[in-house]
């Protein structure tokens, strides 16, 4: 299984700025994606992050708001830009090895917009 | 639209008593079905992958079963440290075969 971890682990934003959050994964994998999940609620993925390509986003969830680059196989960023108390949020990551793979979490990152 | 309904909400345990959370699901062809236990402050940790109905997966005190339109977790004489929010999900064959589409949770507490 894949070892993931998440920096930052929280942090506390204004309106108006961008956080950008990382991840690294400790071995080389396929597939790497990031979910939101709202207080109180379950996951739901905002994109497939491809290697060497644009990210694949899913229905709400639009490149403007949420930029997300994947330089190689085991790294990727997800930034949450002109942030609102609407984004305060856990942003995880995860990570596969292929298609029909487990997807393995990493420790999510706790955002707090004010 | 792939769909994932999880029941029931919450349940309350005592120590040793035997229950099961239900995970029922809608998908164009399943591929996978998941169970990954979440616990406060921290990422979802994966348990199981069911990928026929009839298949059967067991890990200490619980244990996955799959049919063709749900899922059961089965918790044998549960201790308190399984308090957890157990999560299904479901991966589908057909279009983005990727992606997971997870339920809403049910939050399980066991009291000593």
């Amino acid at each position: 299984s894949a070892v993931i971890s998440q920096k930052p682990s929280r942090d506390i934003c204004q309106r108006g700025t961008s956080l950008t959050i990382q991840c690294q994964v400790d071995s080389q994998v396929t597939m790497m994606f990031w979910y939101r999940q709202q207080p109180g609620q379950s996951l739901t993925l905002i994109a497939t992050a491809n290697q060497g390509s644009e990210a694949t986003y899913e229905s709400g969830f639009v490149i403007d708001k949420f930029p997300i680059s994947r330089p190689n196989l085991t790294f990727s960023t997800l930034t949450v830009s002109n942030m609102s108390p609407e984004d305060s949020s856990i942003y995880l990551c995860s990570a596969a090895t292929g298609s029909t793979d487990t997807q393995y979490f990493g420790p999510g990152t706790r955002l707090t917009v004010l | 639209e792939d769909q994932v309904t999880q029941s029931p909400e919450a349940l309350r345990l005592q120590e040793g008593e035997s229950s099961s959370l239900n995970c029922s699901y809608t998908v164009s062809g399943l591929r996978g079905l998941f169970w990954y236990r979440q616990d406060p402050g921290k990422g979802p940790e994966f348990l199981f992958t069911l990928y026929s109905a009839g298949e059967e997966k067991e890990k200490e005190r619980l244990k996955a079963t799959l049919t063709k339109k749900e899922s059961f977790l089965h918790i044998t004489a549960p201790k308190p440290e399984d308090s957890a929010t157990y999560l299904c999900a479901v991966q589908a064959h057909f279009g983005d075969g990727n992606k997971l589409v997870f339920g809403a949770g049910t939050i399980l507490r066991v009291k000593s």
